[in-house]
């Protein structure tokens, strides 16, 4: 497809339980990015991939969280152990690499809701 | 540390009124880069616009126009005209320059939900 796609659209998981989001970057895009969206706390910034250097996890709320992005394309971000907190929309994005004349746009796919209960 | 402040968090107009909205930041770096996106009621957030903060000239698009002042750190956005397919959350954005080259996560403001009324 032409844009960010990412799997599952939903999923809904028990407390405790660990969880895999997939996503598709934009075919040529070498830099990935993941979001969460959630009511509470707005839009944040988890983790971002670029080329083959080392991924800033700068973002991640704790080590429950990892990422890992295989053959520079498609990239997994995992939950374990999940907590309700983790509640939110999941949104990764992809954009052109860093040039040193700026930051590219990065375009986002459409998110996947995770809920814990 | 970055932010984004959009202090309105939600503006209902009439269609055809004309609608600006606002957004102002913080940074200390020295060249930084400013985004709004929009996200309908569909969820997926859309790109609108990029600026560097070396290129002061605003820019129109269509009914689109923004308004970057550095001398107020304020990256405004106006909708002329607005028209109910407008409706939606619009996001102000900033992003940094890492130390040796490499982008950096966007850092969002809280959004400003627009409504448009026929």
């Amino acid at each position: 497809g032409a844009g960010v796609s990412q799997s599952p659209s939903n999923k809904v998981t028990e407390k405790g339980k660990d969880v895999e989001l997939r996503c598709d970057p934009i075919s040529g895009h070498t830099a990935l990015y993941w979001y969460r969206q959630s009511l509470g706390q707005g839009l944040e910034f988890l983790i971002y991939f670029q080329g083959n250097s080392a991924p800033d996890k700068s973002g991640l709320p704790s080590d429950r969280f990892s990422a890992e992005r295989t053959g520079g394309s498609v990239s997994t971000l995992t939950i374990q152990r999940t907590q309700q907190e983790d509640s939110a929309v999941y949104l990764c994005a992809s954009s052109l690499e860093h040039q040193t004349s700026g930051n590219y746009e990065q375009y986002f796919g459409p998110g996947t809701r995770l809920t814990v209960t | 540390a970055q932010k984004v402040t959009q202090a309105q968090t939600e503006i209902s107009v009439v269609e055809k009124e004309d609608v600006t909205l606002d957004c102002v930041y913080e940074t200390r770096d020295t060249t930084y880069y400013l985004f709004w996106y929009k996200q309908p009621p569909s969820g997926e957030l859309v790109f609108l616009i990029r600026r560097n903060s070396f290129d002061e000239q605003n820019e129109i698009s269509g009914r689109y126009s923004w308004n970057f002042q550095k001398s107020t750190s304020s990256f405004n956005f106006t909708i002329t005209a607005s028209q109910v397919v407008d409706s939606a959350v619009y996001f102000c954005a900033l992003s940094g320059s890492k130390r040796g080259g490499g982008a950096d996560g966007l850092t969002f403001g809280k959004g400003t939900h627009l409504i448009i009324q026929p």
